[in-house]
């Protein structure tokens, strides 16, 4: 069985500010770890993935994941934030099927 | 082009109605879903078609029912709404087959249901 724990629902920050959305899964399984971004009014999109190598994942605008093993985390970071980085961010974990997290809102202010 | 469109936007509807919201992709996927994302907003996975097939069928209450009258349609019909199917629904699509784990989803809007 696999579940995935976002342990944020809301995360308000500023704009340029740094932010960190956390995410941690429990799997019996290897698992393959994904996060995905919903703007509003639109459905999920792939952010970022995990399947091999390299632990530290990059989006093409500026979000990156590290996968902690140790850990079972796969926390979404950015360094700067900017408005148009609202929306409802969510992790999933793919083992032998994919189990999507309940979602944590990045609520970007001027 | 909306790569993955569904239908309606919005649905409310009293209970014990029956109703459809219909899915497209003009991906060329192989691979068709549907997820519902309850009021805590948890995404789980109802159904999965592969070319056509059955893949995966969740616990879902057979009063739904999917129809994929081809691989890049995925249909979903309710009977006898209850006030507990309220949610918003999610079609997506995938070129993998269902339980590759890479899989990447290209998903739809949502549609967000209402019983009354």
């Amino acid at each position: 069985a696999q579940s995935v724990t976002q342990l944020d629902s809301q995360v308000p920050v500023f704009e340029e500010a740094p932010v960190e959305l956390r995410c941690n899964y429990s799997s019996s399984v290897s698992v393959y770890l994904f996060w995905y971004v919903q703007y509003p009014n639109q459905g999920l999109q792939l952010l970022l993935k995990y399947l091999s190598g390299s632990t530290l994942v990059e989006s093409i605008n500026g979000f990156e994941a590290e996968f902690n093993k140790s850990q079972t985390s796969f926390h979404l970071r950015k360094p700067s934030v900017h408005i148009s980085d609202t929306a409802e961010y969510f992790c999933a974990v793919n083992g032998n099927k994919l189990v999507f997290g309940a979602g944590t809102i990045l609520r970007v202010k001027s | 082009d909306t790569a993955v469109s569904q239908t309606p936007k919005y649905l409310v509807t009293q209970m014990g109605n029956d109703k459809s919201i219909k899915c497209e992709q003009n991906l060329g996927h192989d691979t068709m879903y549907w997820y519902k994302q309850d009021s805590k907003k948890f995404l789980k996975i109802m159904f999965s078609y592969n070319n056509k097939e059955l893949i995966i069928n969740e616990t879902v209450p057979n009063r739904f029912s999917p129809k994929s009258p081809d691989k890049a349609h995925l249909n979903l019909h309710i009977n006898s709404l209850e006030l507990g199917d309220s949610a918003v629904y999610f079609c997506a699509s995938s070129q993998e087959a269902s339980g590759i784990p890479n899989e990447k989803l290209f998903f739809g809007s949502g549609t967000q249901l209402s019983v009354l």
